[in-house]
């Protein structure tokens, strides 16, 4: 069965700073999808950004990027110029590749102080 | 267009008692599905709907868990009796189905938050 590992119950971040998130997995597949999913506090929790492990080329959308290690199985996320509304908690969720559920991690609560 | 809509936001009730929570999926998704995150622990999931059919219940925790899709719109999930352990917030998401094009995105409720005291 896959798993997914987040290391960081929490993580503080200076606001315009660059922080990065952890995230491993395993699986014994070699096609899966991965994702970051963000959640503010009360609110819905909203893709970030995803990652097929068939592409080499890391994920990017706008200040969110992903260091994806496919040997080493892990998926952080770099958030960069940070700012108060990236305060949430953070979700790394893998896919099989012909699958539909999600599998999480327990989360990261991430922390932005102005 | 709405998003994902779960009823209710917040519910407390005491062990013994019946939950329903509730859950709206965007309009035109036919995948339906229901996670769970216990006490600070990882979000599991629980099961997926494709229109009014249970595609896969392998998350189900016991028989007091019911859900059901009737018509294939929106979804209710039925906790009787309630159980301490129970407690913990409930996502709903849902998902276009486009047929091979198996990377659909996932949209997510903002959850039900359950406390069973």
């Amino acid at each position: 069965a896959q798993t997914v590992t987040q290391s960081q119950p929490e993580m503080s971040v200076q606001e315009a700073e660059t922080v990065t998130l952890s995230c491993t997995y395993d699986t014994s597949e070699s096609d899966y999808y991965l994702f970051w999913y963000k959640q503010p506090p009360s609110r819905q929790m909203i893709l970030v950004i995803r990652q097929e492990a068939y592409k080499q080329q890391n994920a990017t959308e706008n200040r969110f990027s992903v260091n994806f290690q496919k040997a080493a199985k892990s998926f952080s996320l770099k958030i960069s110029d940070s700012q108060l509304g990236d305060a949430a908690m953070y979700f790394c969720a893998y896919r099989r590749e012909y699958g539909n559920k999600l599998v999480f991690g327990a989360g990261t609560i991430l922390r932005v102080k102005s | 267009e709405a998003g994902v809509t779960q009823f209710p936001s917040h519910s407390v009730i005491e062990k013994g008692q019946t939950v329903t929570l509730r859950c709206d999926p965007i309009s035109g998704h036919d995948n339906l599905y229901w996670y769970r995150r216990v006490m600070g622990k990882e979000i599991k999931f629980l099961l997926h709907f494709v229109k009014e059919s249970k595609q896969d219940e392998s998350g189900m925790p016991n028989n007091r868990f019911l859900a059901e899709r009737t018509g294939g719109t929106y979804s209710t999930l039925k906790v009787q009796p309630a159980e301490l352990e129970d407690s913990g917030v409930y996502f709903c998401a849902s998902s276009q189905d486009l047929g091979q094009v198996m990377n659909t995105e996932a949209f997510f409720g903002q959850g039900t938050r359950l406390t069973v005291v």
